[in-house]
């Protein structure tokens, strides 16, 4: 059964890049069916799409955020980044990884999720 | 783009039927059969429960149903449980391999 496996520091500084890895087990990140995406959620608010990403590396990103976003692929790795440049304290959510089915852009399968603040 | 619109909160007693709208445009719900729902319960990870409209994933209870007209889609629950008592989430394919989710609806099992 596939896993997503969120890791990254729980704490970053005003102005830093925040970096977070998404690791995949139980399946292979090269699978064609899917892409792979970030999602966050602000304390007390809803669900925003970051990004997603192909294994081949094709990224697409939200509008809001697209200046501040990088995504990598590593495939001997089985693994996916998020890179979030220059961060302020709305920056501050819990950050989740998911796979997203292609053919009917559903984030079928999520990670647990993890906090990260931003706070100096 | 902006955030498909949701019912801050819906309330129902068990075994009753209730059903959140979400709505958004011309550019995405209204085009694309692509909307997507997820059963959030705080601190779980989110469960995919509908995809393209109307669809269950496997192991997804039937009590759960989508449907759309013109720019706003819809997720029944029929029989309410203590247990649906979550939040949800819409989400819509905007084209240009862009989502968008909705601003979450907070439903209560009375």
């Amino acid at each position: 059964q596939l896993q997503l496996q969120e890791s990254g520091p729980g704490l970053v500084k005003p102005s830093e890049t925040l970096s977070l890895t998404c690791a995949v087990s139980g399946g292979s990140i090269s699978n064609y069916r899917y892409y792979w995406g970030w999602i966050r959620q602000p304390p007390g608010k809803g669900l925003e799409w970051i990004a997603t990403i192909y294994y081949s590396g094709s990224t697409h990103s939200n509008p809001s955020l697209k200046s501040r976003v990088t995504m990598s692929v590593d495939t001997s790795k089985n693994q996916f980044s998020l890179k979030l440049s220059s961060v302020t304290a709305a920056d501050t959510a819990v950050y989740s990884c998911a796979r997203l089915f292609g053919e009917s852009w559903a984030f079928d399968i999520w990670g647990q999720g993890t906090m990260v603040t931003v706070s100096s | 783009q902006s955030a498909l619109t949701q019912p801050a909160s819906v309330s129902g007693s068990p075994g009753q039927s209730i059903t959140i709208s979400c709505t958004g445009t011309s550019s995405d719900i209204g085009t694309y059969n692509l909307v997507s729902w997820y059963q959030h319960h705080p601190g779980k990870a989110p469960k995919l429960i509908i995809y393209e409209v109307t669809k269950r994933p496997s192991g997804v209870s039937d009590h759960f149903s989508g449907s759309k007209s013109g720019n706003t889609a819809s997720l029944t629950i029929s029989g309410l449980q203590t247990e649906d008592e979550a939040n949800y989430y819409c989400c819509s394919y905007a084209g240009s391999n862009i989502v968008i989710f909705g601003g979450g609806t907070k439903l209560t099992v009375l």
